[in-house]
């Protein structure tokens, strides 16, 4: 099975950086997800990552280290809209995702 | 992009009944679907993962005779709430796989289930 924590909430203001951190234990790795869920929608894709390093996609970036079991997403120019929950998910080799349990991050101005 | 639906986005239904859910992929085929359930301020738990053509396969703890899921084509996919009660209130949410090469996979837009 899987293990993956990452905080709870995290609460920045309008244009700063924010960074959500993601640490899974895995039975298998097939490449790690990251999706923003607003509340009552279903979650959109942000991110993958299947090999070491950064991937960066306009404000978004994540970084992943395989052998630290270890991501994070970087928001950046924070915006009112990117209030949302953030779902970190790894993936099997059977193309299964499990999901940790979110952290809600909230945009201040 | 792709595109996946569900129907209907709520519904309420008495104690007892059963519940159909309906995940399309409206403009690609997917040969495999997975079914989750999300409860308020929790993730997504995987219910069970459907093949076309075939059973599906269920995550542990999660009653196969309560949650039927049939996959008859490429593009429907649909969860039935059995006898539902309610406990079984909940955001039932389905994806497909992309063809993208990395894979990722596309959620459907939700089904709000409460039982009363």
């Amino acid at each position: 099975g899987q293990n993956i924590d990452q905080p709870t909430e995290m609460t920045a203001t309008e244009g700063a950086i924010v960074q959500i951190n993601c640490t899974y234990q895995t039975s298998g790795f097939n490449g790690l997800f990251w999706y923003q869920q607003h509340a009552g929608e279903a979650p959109t894709f942000l991110s993958y990552n299947v090999l070491d390093g950064l991937e960066e996609k306009g404000r978004f970036s994540s970084f992943l280290s395989r052998s630290k079991g270890y991501s994070y997403l970087l928001l950046k120019e924070l915006q009112m809209k990117d209030s949302a929950s953030y779902l970190c998910a790894v993936r099997d080799g059977d193309y299964k995702l499990s999901f940790g349990a979110g952290t809600t991050v909230t945009v201040r101005a | 992009g792709a595109v996946v639906s569900q129907h209907p986005s709520w519904v309420i239904c008495k104690s007892g009944t059963s519940v159909k859910i309906e995940c399309r992929s409206l403009d690609f085929q997917a040969t495999t679907m997975f079914w989750y359930r999300q409860f308020p301020k929790q993730s997504l738990m995987l219910m069970a993962t459907s093949n076309e053509g075939s059973k599906a396969t269920y995550e542990q703890g999660v009653e196969k005779d309560k949650f039927l899921i049939n996959h008859a084509s490429l593009t429907l996919s649909t969860l039935t709430v059995t006898s539902a009660h309610p406990e079984d209130s909940s955001f039932y949410i389905c994806s497909a796989n992309s063809d993208r090469e990395w894979g990722e996979q596309y959620f459907g837009p939700g089904t709000r289930l409460t039982v009363t």
